[in-house]
């Protein structure tokens, strides 16, 4: 079967570091997303990982382990408009996307 | 700039009524997908369209249609609609390039509710 999970939800404080992870069991790997959305809106892009290791994008970084289907996105410097989901996919085929269900993040003043 | 619409943004139908709804890009993009996004959930992938060959999900529902008459518009028909089609559909493009990823492009999808 198709498998992602993240915790349900986290709370952080303005300024502070957060890492949400992800674990994945997929029947392929093509590569692994992280998306923000906004309540009501659309999943943006955040950044994408396809080999091992620590892909850095400005306050956000994210990281994978192939071999243990692990993923985390860490984001610095939090500010309160990071409050959202952020959701971790998975290109299991060549136009097949799996989601989880998401992380919704809290971030407090 | 260069993006993916949906319209409308909330669609309100009756129970069994069939409903339309509609998706555009300017991005030139070779796939398109609709996804369904219920409250709290993963979205949930019912069809793509690579070009003009269409793919359904195995479990998509057969109440789902969906029409791609050209490169940039893509509709999803859904035929009765029941209560627990009530959700956020989504539709995203993305290029294929061989084995180069492309992020997903979203629009900012259409809530349905059913009555």
């Amino acid at each position: 079967g198709q498998n992602i999970d993240q915790p349900t939800e986290m709370t952080a404080t303005e300024g502070a570091i957060v890492q949400i992870n992800c674990t994945y069991q997929t029947s392929g790997f093509n590569g692994l997303f992280w998306y923000q959305q906004h309540a009501g809106e659309a999943p943006t892009f955040l950044s994408y990982n396809v080999l091992d290791g620590l892909e850095e994008k400005g306050r956000f970084s994210s990281f994978l382990s192939r071999s243990k289907g692990y993923s985390y996105l860490l984001l610095k410097e939090l500010q309160m408009k990071d409050s959202a989901s952020y959701l971790c996919a998975v290109r299991a085929g060549t136009y097949k996307y799996i989601f989880g269900t998401g992380t919704r993040l809290k971030v407090l003043a | 700039d260069a993006m993916v619409i949906q319209n409308p943004r909330y669609q309100v139908t009756q129970f069994g009524k069939p409903v339309t709804l509609s998706c555009s890009q300017t991005l030139n993009h070779n796939v398109m997908y609709w996804y369904q996004q219920k409250s709290s959930q993963a979205p949930k992938l019912l069809f793509h369209y690579y070009d003009k060959d269409f793919n359904n999900e195995a479990d998509t529902p057969d109440n789902f249609q969906s029409r791609r008459p050209n490169t940039s518009f893509c509709f999803l028909d859904i035929r009765s609609p029941g209560l627990g089609d009530a959700a956020m559909y989504l539709c995203a493009t993305s290029r294929v390039r061989d084995r180069s990823n492309q992020p997903q492009h979203f629009g900012d999808g259409t809530r349905l509710s059913i009555l």
